[in-house]
Formats: structure tokens, sequence, C-alpha cells
């Protein structure tokens, strides 16, 4: 499996902007890029996913970079209820069952400071 | 808005019993995920349907682990005996993948179990 690697932690102020990366150099060009957070005490939600172009929505931006090799989701406005584990995913779109897997990482967790 | 059902929130079992979780996935999600989320780490695949067939099972610990989706609709997971280490909270999610890799997956709020 194609894996990611993403910092343990990060702190952001609220209000402000918060970029979260992850390394992925061992994408392969099937390989979509989805982002999961986890709030505490509930099951993860989704929020982003992307190929190759940079992707917006209500949530978030994903910007990927050129090679693909890492993105970045960026959060424009960080609230408190931003404060979460947040996880970076590689899904196979081949077309193969396996494809079909979500295999999470340790993730970052975010910490927003009022 | 269409989410997916798990039952019950909370279970409380002693060692060396069963206990069983339910999950009803998002109507006309082919594929459903059973997880294990351990305090402090990311969940853990155990099981992954597409529709009443297995696709993944390889880190389920068959000795005591089963999971059955009968129908292709809902499913169940049944640890028996249980064992301490068992305590943790046991996700599932669905997605209906009609464009494989090019969906999102749809999680239940999870069942916290702890065994004394």
């Amino acid at each position: 499996d194609a894996k990611t690697t993403q910092p343990n932690s990060m702190e952001s102020n609220e209000e402000e902007p918060v970029h979260l990366p992850c390394n992925h150099s061992t994408i392969s060009g099937t390989d979509y890029i989805h982002w999961y957070r986890q709030l505490p005490s509930q099951g993860p939600e989704y929020v982003i996913h992307g190929l190759t172009s940079n992707v917006n929505n209500r949530m978030a931006s994903l910007a990927i970079a050129e090679d693909r090799k890492s993105s970045t989701l960026i959060l424009h406005r960080a609230t408190l209820r931003d404060a979460a584990v947040y996880y970076c995913i590689l899904r196979d779109h081949s077309g193969n069952n396996a494809g079909n897997m979500l295999t999470f990482g340790g993730g970052t967790r975010l910490m927003v400071k009022p | 808005e269409a989410e997916v059902a798990q039952s019950p929130r909370y279970k409380i079992t002693e060692k060396s019993q069963a206990v069983a979780f339910w999950c009803d996935p998002i109507s006309g999600h082919a594929t459903l995920y059973w997880y294990r989320q351990i305090l402090g780490q990311g969940p853990e695949l155990l099981v992954q349907f597409q529709d009443e067939s297995v696709v993944d099972d390889s880190q389920l610990p068959k000795d005591r682990f089963s999971a059955e989706r009968l129908k292709g609709v809902d499913s169940t997971l049944k640890i028996q005996p249980a064992e301490l280490g068992d305590s943790a909270m046991y996700l599932c999610a669905s997605s209906h993948d009609r464009v494989v890799g090019n969906t999102e997956a749809f999680f239940g709020q999870g069942t916290r179990l702890t065994v004394v």
C-alpha cells in the first residue's frame, strides 16, 4: 500500500489559516488523495479528496504538488471546532477491490488556541 | 441526512463473554467496513465487504472475531470470547464506490467496548 507521512501534531490560533502537510512520495498514478478528520469521541468524517488538481469545498482546500508526492490541507480560518485528528489517505482507483480500501495512519492532531 | 447507524453506542462485557455489534449502512452503499480504534491510534481495518462478500479480512483475528453481511445490507461483528485487549472503539463505515477510489466513506458514531 502507498503510505503517507504526517506530523504528529500542529497548533494554530483561532481565525488563522492552517496548512496541514502530507507526504506521499510512493504515490501511484491511480491513487486519489483523501483527507478525513476525527473530532473527539466521534467517527471520522470526510473532508476532501483530489487526484491532480487543487480542490475546494465548503470545509477546506486541497493543494496537490505538481509531482503529486505531497499535498496540503488548508483550513482557511480555523475555529475551535476544527480541533481534531486529520488523516491523509491514498485510495487507488485502478478498478480492483483494493481501491475501495481506506487505510488510516496516525494522522495529525490539530490543536486550536483561542 | 442519511447516516450509518451503529448499536449499541456503549458496551461493557466481562472477559470470556460473547459480544456483538450491529451496523446499518447508508442505503445503496455496496461497500461496508469495520474498524477497531484503540485510544490514541488511528482506525485499523478489520474487515471490508463488497455487497455480501468479504473483500479483505486479513487483519481480523479469526480465532475470536467473525463478521457477516448476509443480505448485503446490514452487518454484524462478533467477538467470542472477549479479551481485555479488545477494549476499543469499533467503527462501521460505508461507501457506494461506483467509481472506485473516487467516493467518500461515511462513518457511524461507533461502539465503545470495555472488557472487564
